[in-house]
């Protein structure tokens, strides 16, 4: 069973930062945190991942509360291209097969 | 292209039909994981290797589905006597085995079973 929680949807204004929330209260000290997003019709495309920093790259930011039980994913200037399905994923530790639990992620709509 | 592949990108079966899908992962990455997605739906976990060995199947897994994963490299997942409930996309996935490292996914194989 996935292991966050995230809200179905949100929207935000293209140009604005977007700010997508994720629980994760029963993380384990091993565990990462990932973020995919998905567009209608492609695979998964990976964004960031964390374990206790808060981190960036070209695509966003990630930051992670220090208790770890949720982080926040930043889209800093979103665009139309940003629309998609997110999904927040706590990866599950490289001795159990390191496998992605998928939940029902946030649906993203940037709009003009 | 380095990323991962997956042939075909589409295929349309009669019920009761094969069907078998290719996925070759990023050259180096020891772990391959194979994902079914419905419409509307996260993709869920079907099965993973580690090199060529088959590591963990879930319960979705009927005995109707197969993958092998032959020295280490590519991996094919066949589906026999294909139902109307298989029709689906069919991801896959790669990665190394040292904790925290990224997995990327293919694009897919979207079956349709009529």
């Amino acid at each position: 069973d996935a292991k966050t929680t995230q809200p179905p949807s949100m929207d935000c204004a293209e140009g604005r930062a977007a700010n997508l929330p994720c629980n994760h209260s029963t993380i384990s000290g091993n565990e990462y945190v990932y973020w995919y997003r998905q567009i209608h019709s492609q695979g998964p495309q990976y964004i960031i991942h964390g374990l206790k920093n808060n981190e960036t790259n070209e695509m966003a930011s990630l930051i992670i509360t220090e208790d770890r039980k949720s982080s926040t994913l930043i889209l800093p200037h979103a665009t139309l291209r940003d629309t998609a399905v997110y999904y927040c994923i706590v990866r599950v530790g490289r001795g159990q097969g390191g496998k992605l639990i998928f939940g029902q992620g946030t649906e993203l709509s940037v709009k003009p | 292209d380095t990323g991962v592949s997956q042939d075909p990108r589409h295929k349309i079966t009669k019920r009761g039909q094969n069907v078998t899908f290719r996925c070759d992962p990023i050259s180096e990455h020891n772990r391959l994981y194979w994902y079914r997605q419905t419409l509307g739906q996260g993709p869920e976990f079907l099965t993973y290797f580690q090199n060529e060995a088959q590591l963990e199947k879930s319960r979705l897994l009927s005995d109707r589905f197969s993958a092998e994963r032959p020295k280490g490299s590519f991996s094919t997942l066949e589906i026999q006597r294909t139902e109307q409930g298989d029709s689906a996309m069919y991801l896959c996935a790669s990665s190394l085995i040292r904790g925290g490292t990224e997995a990327f996914f293919g694009q897919g194989t979207r079956l349709t079973v009529v």
